[in-house]
């Protein structure tokens, strides 16, 4: 079965970093776009990045921009979204999804508190 | 930015029903418009690709119509396990944008 699983969620200062990272496991990970999204506490989906499969396009939210980046490692089917600048804005479940959302991981929570 | 908007807020429903979801944009996004349901506590899970196209393993009771501006989600019937948030999401340009949802309930 198709699989994503997100990691790297927890606890950060307003102004601190995290870097979360999925796993993709049974597809060929390096031949999709990859996407992150996420959902603040009891709110509504919201896009937050997506990037090509050889990480030479990257998009982002305004919100993010200058402070998240999202990459990938094609030969560890990896993904990754380093997240630096915090804001107590930025708390909620952040998943990452193949492509524009066929497949989509269990979630990572992250929570940006003082 | 295209702005999705999702009607209504919330929808009551009988078992059995037909319910039906509106997804509106402020411009054009051709038929680059996907529909997601979210149950609590779980990640999103994708039924509609491309306006229309049901994807891998979505009952027939759900379908998906519209392009350019106006786009509807159909279940034709409604089961309890239906019971959920449901996302329309445009990806015809950057930003990707979801609409805010809506939540079908059981009447």
């Amino acid at each position: 079965e198709v699989q994503l699983v997100e990691s790297g969620g927890g606890l950060a200062q307003p102004g601190g970093s995290l870097r979360l990272s999925c796993g993709a496991s049974r597809f060929t990970f390096s031949t999709y776009w990859m996407t992150w999204v996420r959902q603040a506490p009891g709110k509504g989906l919201e896009w937050v990045a997506t990037i090509n499969q050889g990480g030479g396009q990257k998009y982002y939210v305004d919100s993010v921009k200058g402070r998240f980046t999202i990459s990938r490692d094609n030969a560890k089917n990896s993904l990754y979204l380093q997240m630096n600048s915090l804001r107590g804005e930025d708390t909620g479940v952040y998943y990452c999804a193949r492509d524009m959302g066929d497949v989509w991981g269990p979630g990572t929570t992250v929570i940006v508190s003082s | 930015e295209i702005v999705l908007t999702q009607s209504p807020a919330t929808l009551s429903v009988s078992p059995g029903e037909r319910a039906t979801l509106y997804c509106r944009a402020s411009q054009s996004v051709s038929t680059n418009l996907a529909w997601f349901q979210q149950k609590p506590g779980q990640s999103p899970r994708l039924l509609i690709s491309d306006a229309s196209t049901r994807a891998t393993g979505v009952p027939a009771r759900f379908s998906g119509s519209g392009s350019g501006t106006e786009f509807t989600l159909t279940i034709s019937s409604l089961q309890s396990e239906d019971i959920a948030v449901y996302y329309c999401q445009r990806y015809n340009s950057w930003p990707w944008t979801f609409g805010q949802g809506t939540k079908v309930e059981v009447k």
